[in-house]
């Protein structure tokens, strides 16, 4: 167990849909972010909060939305959903600006879209 | 744009082989990290290498980073099918950011 927590660990949806990935940073850490992982794009950094602040984006469509709440747990939302969106999300979480401990990575998320 | 790559993509390996496997990055960056992937699992942290020359090793693999050329070696020395993973380097774009761009990958597979 890496400290970060992701629910769910499985997620099947229709296209069209809208769905909420839900990350629990590990404890102290102030910064999360999200990557999306798929066959043809590889690992894509998407979007980065600190401390509840939009810090820094990715390559994040429009029809995605995220944000991180006062408790430091944060949640992807995927709109619209299309086939294309079907990957492995895994959320990240670092001490604030130390970054000489490098980022721990949750289970991840694997979205499917049918 | 900063673009990191790796080769190669795809490594097979008899036990007790040594090989290197390399990550080139584009731009100047102060920090490489390399993590290790099993199939459908997180990402496991294997090191962080800060500075020019930094040299870093845990059991059978040894990572060292070239900032001047801009070019990360993950060495495995007597390999184990244990290491059997998909390895991936990442850099930071700039020195005022803490987002990751991945390199490609490296499948390695060892065998008997």
């Amino acid at each position: 167990d890496s400290g970060v927590t992701q629910t769910p660990k499985h997620l099947i949806t229709a296209t069209g849909q809208r769905v909420t990935l839900r990350c629990s940073p590990r404890s102290g850490d102030l910064s999360v972010y999200w990557y999306q992982q798929s066959l043809d794009q590889g690992l894509q950094f998407l979007i980065h909060y600190y401390n509840g602040e939009e810090r820094a984006k990715g390559n994040i469509l429009e029809r995605f939305s995220a944000q991180q709440f006062p408790d430091l747990h944060s949640e992807l939302n995927l709109s619209s959903l299309e086939l294309g969106d079907s990957a492995l999300y895994f959320c990240a979480s670092s001490v604030g600006n130390r970054r000489h401990y490098g980022y721990t990575f949750g289970s991840g998320t694997r979205l499917t879209v049918v | 744009e900063l673009k990191v790559e790796q080769n190669p993509l795809f490594l097979s390996m008899q036990e007790g082989k040594n090989y290197t496997i390399y990550c080139n990055y584009s731009t100047t960056s102060d920090r490489l990290y390399w993590y290790r992937q099993d199939p459908g699992k997180s990402l496991e942290s294997l090191f962080v290498l800060l500075s020019n020359g930094a040299v870093k090793q845990e059991g059978r693999l040894m990572a060292s980073l070239d900032t001047k050329a801009r070019l990360s070696t993950l060495h495995i020395t007597a390999a184990v099918h244990d290491l059997s993973a998909t390895y991936f380097c990442a850099v930071p774009p700039s020195y005022n950011t803490d987002k990751l761009i991945f390199g490609t990958g490296t499948r390695l597979q060892v065998f008997p």
